[in-house]
């Protein structure tokens, strides 16, 4: 089945520093690659998408790119903030009607 | 446009007790899918609706329910509950045809303490 493997974290960073979250995915098909972010106490934001290989999808300063022949969605960030302490997950939706979900990624920010 | 809603945000419920839950999706959005959120097991997909229709149910027991209305709302409901059934419920919107049925926008959920 459809299945999404994420870094464990958590991970800590200072300001200005340079994020890469790691994702792989294993689909039959060609999926619909999501990273969503999560702030304490809230639901699921949509971060950025890509549909197609090759497809960079790119929302506040953080980029992925659809890379079929690694199966991989890595989420980079060039210059975080403090503002970026979150939890991220990395989704992908592929044959039926759900998103499967990586187990998530802690990421904190220090200033 | 308004976000997708979701009410309560909080509830206390005892043991052997139901609970239901409600969802209200972005205007325009016809599919609902609702997902379970604990620390050990992480976002587990419970059921998505499409015109009062569900499509799709994840793997959960029976005690876990749901429809849909015309208006696209949707209720969630859990029957006679357990311990294990403590955690943040979060309801999806989408359009209901591939691939956009999986760009999906949550509520902020509703978070489920059983005592």
């Amino acid at each position: 089945g459809n299945s999404v493997t994420q870094m464990e974290g958590p991970v800590t960073l200072s300001e200005e520093a340079f994020l890469t979250i790691n994702c792989t995915y294993t689909a039959t098909g060609y999926p619909s690659l999501f990273w969503y972010v999560q702030y304490p106490g809230e639901g699921l934001q949509l971060l950025l998408k890509a549909t197609k290989a090759d497809d960079k999808g790119s929302n506040k300063g953080f980029e992925a790119t659809y890379r079929k022949e690694t199966t991989s969605f890595h989420l980079e960030k060039g210059s975080v903030q403090v503002s970026d302490s979150a939890v991220y997950f990395c989704a992908l939706g592929w044959g039926d009607y759900k998103l499967s979900f990586g187990a998530g990624t802690t990421v904190t920010v220090r200033a | 446009k308004a976000g997708v809603t979701q009410t309560p945000r909080y509830l206390i419920k005892t043991r052997g007790q139901q609970v239901t839950l409600s969802c209200s999706p972005i205007s325009g959005h016809r599919s609902v899918s609702w997902y379970q959120q604990t620390p050990g097991q992480g976002l587990q997909f419970l059921f998505e609706y499409f015109s009062e229709t569900q499509r799709n149910k994840g793997n959960f027991p029976g005690r876990f329910s749901g429809r849909q209305f015309s208006n696209s709302r949707s209720e969630m409901n859990v029957s006679t509950l357990e311990l294990g059934d403590s955690a943040l419920y979060l309801c999806a919107s989408s359009l209901p045809e591939t691939p956009q049925v999986w760009e999906q926008y949550f509520g902020p959920g509703t978070r489920l303490t059983v005592t």
